[in-house]
């Protein structure tokens, strides 16, 4: 089955940097990654996701960027704000009958002013 | 639509008692997940439903832990008898996997254990 592994577990940035985290994963069947942001106390919600006939998708301040050859994909946040201190985590999944979205542990971002 | 619902949302228990929790999906959808969120293994994958059947629940941990779907706008997980290990947040997610999108999560329900 996928696994998918996530780094880093804890990233701390200034107000205005940029911020990057990184996910693998290991069944080369899997072709949708998306990305959710969970609050503190609240559910996880959906980002931004891209699939695997793309190799980057932008959404204003957030990219997504897919390399399927080496099996990983990042998340790339630029001008960071307080307001995108969360916990991020990446999943993976195919469509292939009888699978299901298999998430990272998760990234916890800060972002100080 | 209101979204996916839960219920409870919070639920403290002692050792040993039996504890069910509830999922309304949102209507049209025809998957169903059950996940389990600690600081320590993350979002966890417990079982899933495709049309109301199960489809896999090689990530239920032991036969303490059943879950039913039966019918479309309702299921349960079930955990009889509790431990305090079992203390999580407990989260629902539906979805239309068809094309690969999104799954809707429901607010969860905190877990506690004592």
């Amino acid at each position: 089955g996928e696994n998918v592994e996530q780094h880093p577990s804890t990233l701390s940035v200034q107000e205005g940097d940029s911020a990057v985290i990184k996910c693998t994963y290991s069944d080369s069947a899997s072709n949708y990654f998306p990305w959710y942001k969970q609050e503190l106390g609240k559910r996880p919600q959906l980002i931004i996701d891209i699939r695997s006939n793309v190799g980057e998708k932008k959404d204003q301040r957030i990219a997504v960027t897919l390399n399927k050859t080496a099996k990983h994909f990042s998340l790339h946040i630029t001008e960071t704000q307080p307001e995108d201190s969360a916990v991020y985590f990446c999943a993976a999944t195919s469509n292939q009958a009888g699978t299901a979205l298999i998430f990272g542990k998760g990234t916890t971002l800060s972002v100080s002013s | 639509d209101a979204g996916v619902i839960q219920s409870p949302r919070h639920e403290v228990t002692e050792m040993g008692q039996e504890v069910t929790l509830r999922c309304k999906p949102i209507s049209g959808h025809d998957y169903l997940f059950w996940y389990r969120q600690t600081m320590m293994r993350g979002l966890e994958l417990l079982i899933y439903f495709n049309n109301n059947v199960p489809i896999d629940d090689s990530g239920m941990p032991e036969d303490r832990f059943s879950a039913k779907m039966p019918n479309a706008s309702f299921s349960t997980l079930k955990i009889q008898p509790s431990e305090p290990r079992d203390s999580a947040v407990y989260f629902c997610a539906s979805g239309v996997t068809e094309m690969n999108t999104e799954a809707f999560f429901g607010q969860g329900t905190r877990l506690t254990v004592v």
